[in-house]
């Protein structure tokens, strides 16, 4: 269903813990981006990847860590810096870098953190 | 950076009736703005997007415009249905440089 996975669904975390959001995609898509969504803030950019082995600081980086080792693959980690890490994580990705880079973005189903 | 503020953040229409949704950015430099629907406890979707060399764009039901000068554009629908009710998020960018900036929302509720 639209070739994004984000796992899992639902995650809860001891505050102090670090934890990973997993995003896998089938799009052969070069760009990927997180964002985070909040009650009545819209979406945040956390952090983007425009190619594999490269990626750049959104707005709301601070106290998130990103890899991008693979095409498909772009997991965000919720440290224990991050103070208020309750919140639903979107991942999406697009076709990538050139004149198409920000053409159509495809959305994952989100993960919905709590921190208990 | 970016910055998009998104207006109303509620609206409620009766069926069959129009509704506008309207967005302003900062960058005169952005060229890409698509708008996604959100339904509860669902992905956004795209439903129409505009880029800068053009005014105004049309999909059966849902129509977008740009005004560059004064730097904002809006989303109208028409002959609203209450499968048209979801979250509305308005964004922008410069394709090729910069991430999607997404407004705030608007929560469209279409009353039967």
């Amino acid at each position: 269903d639209g070739g994004i996975t984000q796992s899992p669904k639902y995650l809860f975390r001891k505050e102090g813990q670090n934890v990973t959001l997993s995003c896998e995609q089938n799009l052969n898509h070069d760009a990927m981006y997180w964002y985070r969504q909040d009650p009545g803030q819209g979406l945040r950019l956390i952090y983007y990847s425009q190619i594999v082995n490269d990626f750049q600081k959104g707005d709301i980086a601070e106290g998130y860590s990103v890899s991008r080792e693979k095409k498909e693959s772009f997991p965000l980690t919720v440290t224990s810096a991050q103070k208020n890490p309750t919140a639903f994580y979107l991942c999406a990705s697009s076709i990538g870098a050139g004149q198409a880079a920000n053409t159509e973005a495809f959305f994952g189903q989100g993960t919905r953190l709590t921190v208990v | 950076g970016e910055n998009v503020e998104q207006h109303p953040s509620t609206l409620s229409v009766q069926e069959g009736d129009s509704a506008v949704i309207k967005c302003t950015y900062s960058d005169s430099a952005s060229n890409y703005f698509p708008w996604y629907k959100q339904e509860l406890g669902k992905r956004p979707q795209l439903i129409i997007d505009i880029r800068s060399n053009v005014g105004e764009k049309k999909d059966q039901r849902i129509a977008v415009t740009l005004n560059k000068t004064a730097k904002h554009f809006s989303l109208h629908i028409t002959e609203t249905q209450p499968e048209d009710s979801a979250v509305y998020f308005c964004a922008a960018s410069i394709e090729g440089r910069r991430a999607l900036t997404f407004g705030s929302g608007t929560r469209l509720q279409v009353q039967p």
